[in-house]
């Protein structure tokens, strides 16, 4: 089983629509999760971290379900300037606590 | 606010060369980290450092590999011997503490002809 997984995509929606983008992981010690943003050819950037009870930032609400291992991120009222690919980040335990990638997910938001 | 920052932005070297990517991590912070991103494919891990010496390392951060920080700012990879399959982006990080979230430098693209 892959350490982070996501559903690659790429989600393709119009303006103003609700989309959610789901990820799992395998190590039950992981400690910290967060979304990151990938635009084309950059640098991850953090979106945002994400807690046990659920936090939102403007548009962004962001989920964490440690029983099941489960991470989501919801993007409401979609923008143009949010297409991107986001990455599901877990510090997972190892020797140390290393930042790990999902794949990713891509997203296209269209006029 | 402050930022990682990594040199050159892009590399171009022959196969066989020994390439040396420089990183200037967050002032403050303590731990590092060097990941690979190869064209279309996922953010993958190599080398962890704190205290000055490696914490883990990947699969993929064999002997062709090292790091140092030969001072208080600068943490660099050294890839020995390069191969055409190193072409990738290889991006720097750090954070502080270990479980907080890691801030990446804008990467150097590496290209092995």
């Amino acid at each position: 089983r892959k350490e982070v997984e996501q559903d690659p995509g790429p989600f393709n929606v119009p303006e103003g629509a609700t989309v959610a983008f789901n990820c799992t992981y395998s190590n039950s010690a992981s400690q910290s999760f967060f979304w990151y943003r990938q635009d084309c050819r950059k640098e991850p950037k953090l979106l945002m971290s994400v807690y046990s009870s659920g936090n939102e930032d403007g548009r962004f609400t962001a989920q964490l379900n440690r029983a099941s291992q489960y991470i989501s991120l919801l993007i409401r009222d979609s923008k143009l300037s949010d297409s991107a690919t986001y990455l599901c980040v877990v510090n997972r335990r190892g020797g140390s606590y290393i930042p790990t990638f999902g794949r990713g997910t891509s997203l296209i938001v269209h006029p | 606010e402050p930022e990682v920052t990594q040199t050159p932005s892009h590399q171009v070297t022959q196969m066989g060369q020994e390439v040396i990517l420089r990183c200037v991590p967050i002032s403050n912070h303590l731990y590092f980290y060097w990941y690979r991103q190869i064209l279309g494919q996922k953010v993958e891990f190599l080398v962890s450092f704190y205290n000055n010496e490696i914490s883990e390392k990947s699969e993929i951060f064999d002997d062709q590999f090292s790091v140092e920080r030969p001072d208080g700012s600068n943490f660099t990879l050294k890839i020995r011997s390069t191969k055409l399959e190193d072409s990738a982006m290889y991006f720097c990080a750090s954070s502080d503490p270990t479980v907080a979230e890691a801030f990446f430098g804008q990467g150097t693209r590496l290209t092995v002809v």
